[in-house]
């Protein structure tokens, strides 16, 4: 099983910051990589596919890059709508899997 | 517009059983592979089960493997989950989700149901 190591767990920032978060794979998963946006209640929603492809109608700020094992999913300014919870998914391999999470949090 | 929504869920005793179902609409949902993932309270999302288009290919997360059945009737737009054997470990919202298309490939998921809480209590 791949195993998808997530970090930091919790990043406080503040409105119009810079966000970077991390996504690891225990071995690797190509560009098979997806990224996801959960609120509170909320489904996920799909952001990012195939490690850089923003899924329709994501704003520009989201961007993703990587390949391999190491992936980084950058929102470029923070908007206040983008306090939430974000997972990274591998399909490269049965069984799928996904990342712990990070949670980008108002500082 | 596309739209998945769940129903089924609700308060188990352990070692029971459920059947989860998924409505989906504004797409064509015969030729899209369809998957289940879950969320158990206050936890990360965790993979369950999928399904091909024509259910020629169905997999299992090793957790549920031999208790739950996921199958689809295309001709009611829906897809369903029957859980068997049911732990308190089962609990979570279970939410319904649409591969994006990938030739050869599952995908990931590019729209999900609203989700069904599943409770497993004695």
């Amino acid at each position: 099983e791949i195993v998808l190591t997530q970090s930091p767990a919790t990043l406080s920032l503040s409105p119009g910051e810079r966000a970077t978060l991390s996504c690891r794979a225990s071995q690797t998963v190509s560009t098979n990589l997806a990224w996801y946006q959960q609120k509170p209640g909320q489904a996920p929603r799909l952001l990012i596919h195939d490690a850089s492809n923003r899924a329709t109608g994501i704003p520009a700020r989201f961007s993703g890059s990587g390949s391999g094992t190491d992936f980084t999913l950058t929102i470029s300014s923070l908007e206040p709508e983008d306090f939430a919870v974000y997972y990274c998914q591998q399909r490269s391999n049965w069984p799928l899997t996904f990342g712990g999470g990070t949670k980008v949090e108002i500082k | 517009e596309v739209q998945l929504m769940e129903s089924g869920g609700g308060l188990v005793k352990p070692g029971g059983s459920l059947t989860l179902s998924c409505a989906a609409s504004g797409f064509a949902f015969s030729s899209c592979n369809m998957n289940w993932v879950r969320q158990a309270p206050g936890k990360g999302l965790e993979w369950v089960s999928s399904i091909t288009s024509s259910s020629s290919y169905i997999y299992y997360a090793n957790s549920v493997k031999g208790r739950f059945t996921i199958s689809r009737d295309n001709a009611k737009n829906s897809l369903y989950l029957q859980m068997n054997s049911l732990r308190v470990e089962d609990t979570a919202v279970y939410y319904c989700a649409r591969s994006r298309f990938v030739p050869g490939s599952i995908g990931d998921f590019d729209y999900w149901g609203q989700g069904a809480l599943v409770t497993v209590s004695s």
